[in-house]
């Protein structure tokens, strides 16, 4: 069941612009994770906002929920080539088994 | 550092073999997750383990199995491998209180 829905699928910016991807799910949360995809790898996990937080800052990222509208999004400032990779949100509910929802995906390309 | 690995970054099989993925992690993790991620479709949950010996069904189960018989190894198994089972394989481990998932390379299966 695909829990999250992410938009916009593909983003294309230049390097040095901001790149924003919104993320939507429809159940009740314990966490939101953003996590990253280079070309044919496995995941990398970015960072987690909890249920109980709005936003959240790591580096050049930022991160927004809000939970009465089930929606989060992730912002990346000052984008570089190397952040060109595919981005996914993931859900995760209570309990302790640690099971995620993931979304589709955005894949963001950035042009140098 | 959490590294996870997978035994095999590129795998072709033939219809109707059985095939096994193996995924080893060292950081003592309690759970285990074996996902397949298709392009348009995300990652979406095969399997998951929570302890040694224990298993549960994710979202599409059918056509796999798993074992787990020591914490640090979760293998998935293709019981008979088809085409509609050609895709990329990613493990992924968590654990030490932490929520958010270690994934390891990814296996690119293709079944012929």
């Amino acid at each position: 069941s695909q829990q999250g829905e992410e938009d916009p699928q593909a983003l294309s910016i230049q390097e040095g612009e901001n790149a924003t991807m919104n993320c939507s799910y429809k159940t009740s949360i314990n966490n939101l994770q953003w996590y990253r995809q280079n070309s044919g790898r496995g995941l990398v996990h970015l960072i987690l906002i909890r249920s109980n937080e709005r936003e959240k800052h790591s580096g050049r990222l930022r991160v927004t929920l809000d939970t009465s509208k089930k929606s989060s999004s992730l912002l990346i400032t000052a984008s570089r080539a190397a952040d060109t990779a595919s981005y996914f949100c993931a859900t995760g509910g209570s309990g302790n088994t640690g099971k995620l929802i993931f979304g589709q995906g955005t894949t963001l390309q950035v042009k140098p | 550092d959490v590294k996870v690995t997978q035994s095999s970054r590129y795998l072709v099989k033939r219809t109707g073999e059985k095939v096994f993925l193996e995924c080893v992690q060292d950081m003592d993790h309690e759970n285990m997750f074996w996902y397949r991620q298709d392009p348009g479709l995300g990652l979406r949950l095969i399997y998951f383990s929570y302890d040694v010996k224990m298993k549960e069904k994710g979202d599409i189960p059918e056509g796999y199995s798993v074992s787990r018989e020591k914490k640090e190894r979760f293998s998935l198994i293709l019981e008979s491998a088809s085409t509609n089972q050609t895709s990329m394989y990613l493990c992924a481990s968590r654990g030490g209180g932490n929520d958010e998932q270690y994934f390891g390379p990814g296996t690119r299966l293709t079944v012929t």
